[in-house]
């Protein structure tokens, strides 16, 4: 079956341009996360939806970054005026309530680079 | 300040042997922990999970390992098999799996 999409796959773009990275997460996944993960670390949480509600956006750096999900499905992370230090990969993630375990399923990610 | 230490950035195993990932933590809060595998180029997959109310889980091959008192788990792979090479992250949450906190991964490297 699908997994979680991310797209685009790459994106480059100059500092103090905004960008819109896309999650499709499994199909049905009430929940679905959002983590940036530099060269080396683990994926860093940024936020989290259940359904379209966002539960915690207390990982976001400061208020360049947002994020949406307006219908329960897709989301949306927005980086407003992208500087150099946004780059990294971006890793989104969904899950199931009936999964026994509350493991995320993570999509391929988006690597962001600001020039 | 690193809530999850994964301290040994790579590990080499020979195969058939055992490969053992440590990992420590340092809210005692914590109550649920997944381990991880990711290949490159690939997003991370679930592996095993453990909660704080066991001290064991396993699972074929895979066992993990939770120690409270030292606030320390371990993901051991016996035997251990070429196709097992990847990065391996430890992640932590609270409430049982509204927030996971990653650790920074070991790279398992499995020689023939």
């Amino acid at each position: 079956g699908a997994g979680v999409s991310q797209s685009p796959r790459y994106k480059v773009t100059k500092r103090g341009q905004d960008v819109a990275l896309r999650c499709d997460p499994i199909s049905g996944h009430v929940s679905l996360y959002w983590y940036r993960q530099a060269l080396g670390q683990g994926p860093e949480f940024l936020t989290y939806f259940n359904y379209e509600a966002q539960q915690d956006k207390s990982g976001l750096p400061n208020d360049r970054f947002s994020a949406e999900r307006p219908e329960g499905s897709i989301s949306t992370l927005t980086i407003q005026r992208t500087e150099q230090r946004d780059s990294a990969m971006y890793r989104c993630a969904s899950s199931s309530t009936r999964s026994p375990y509350n493991e995320q399923f993570f999509g391929p990610g988006t690597r962001l680079t600001v020039l | 300040d690193q809530q999850v230490k994964q301290n040994s950035p790579s590990l080499s195993v020979q195969e058939g042997r055992i490969s053992i990932l440590n990992c420590d933590y340092t809210n005692s809060m914590f109550d649920y922990f997944l381990w991880y595998k990711k290949y490159p180029a690939e997003g991370p997959t679930f592996l095993i999970s453990i909660s704080s109310i066991k001290d064991k889980n396993e699972d074929g091959r895979f066992t993990v390992f939770l120690n409270k008192s030292a606030k320390h788990l371990s993901l051991h792979i016996v035997p251990s098999q070429p196709g097992d090479s990847a990065v391996y992250f430890c992640a932590a949450s609270l409430n049982y799996g509204q927030n996971f906190v990653f650790g920074p991964g070991t790279r398992l490297s499995v020689l023939p």
